[in-house]
């Protein structure tokens, strides 16, 4: 899978969108972008994935560049219980491959 | 989306005792499951892959003998830790995928996580 690189850690404003890269300069064709985020004690919770168009669901948007070497997760009104550690992982969609988590950004929203 | 649930969320145990636990997909068949270790301030770490019917396959340096997987059926999956060390504490992560039916998609669900401790 392609090594991804994060920022370690961000800060956000409570109601304002929290912006999070991820650059993955050596994605390949056949790679997805998976955004998981742990909140401190819990397990991961699956945020969305994308492979090359933009995507959008309840929680999150995935802003993935036309090249895919990179890709902003936006969080579009960030609440304090969005503090948590953001992960990006690249990985082929299969199903019995496990993901492998680097150490993600760290997102605090202040009030 | 899919719900994974692990038991227990804390458990203390003494030294040399075993700790079993136990992570359970609730409205998918879990045909794969994964068991991940994080100590504080790292990233998860996967020790094994299970698939429902087969041995489990870990991850070097995980030991098979200490860290007993069981993936009986598609909704249960088992992690024994056999004789604890106080090294052995840590957090404890299950997470299930399936490649059944269209509800659930190709990512992965994690349970809410097992804090070992032992003393």
């Amino acid at each position: 899978d392609a090594k991804t690189t994060q920022p370690t850690s961000m800060d956000c404003a409570e109601g304002r969108a929290a912006n999070l890269p991820c650059n993955h300069s050596t994605i390949s064709g056949n790679e997805y972008v998976y955004w998981y985020r742990q909140i401190h004690s819990q397990g991961p919770q699956y945020i969305i994935h994308g492979l090359k168009n933009n995507e959008t669901n309840e929680m999150a948007s995935l802003i993935i560049t036309e090249d895919r070497k990179s890709s902003t997760l936006i969080l579009p009104h960030a609440t304090l219980r969005d503090t948590a550690v953001y992960y990006c992982i690249v990985r082929v969609d299969n199903y019995g491959q496990n993901f492998v988590f680097g150490p993600g950004t760290r997102l605090s929203v202040l009030p | 989306g899919a719900v994974v649930s692990q038991h227990p969320s804390r458990v203390i145990c003494k030294s040399g005792t075993s700790v079993k636990i136990e992570c359970r997909s609730l409205d998918f068949q879990a045909t794969t499951m994964f068991w991940y270790r994080q100590f504080p301030k790292q990233s998860l770490m996967l020790m094994a892959t299970s698939n429902e019917g087969s041995k489990a396959t870990y991850e070097q340096g995980v030991e098979k003998d200490k860290f007993l997987i069981n993936h009986a059926s598609l909704t249960l999956s088992t992690l024994t830790v056999t004789s604890a060390h106080p090294e052995d504490s840590s957090f404890y992560i299950c997470s299930a995928r399936t490649d059944r039916g269209l509800t659930v998609g190709t990512e992965a669900f994690f349970g809410q996580g097992t804090r070992l401790t032992v003393v």
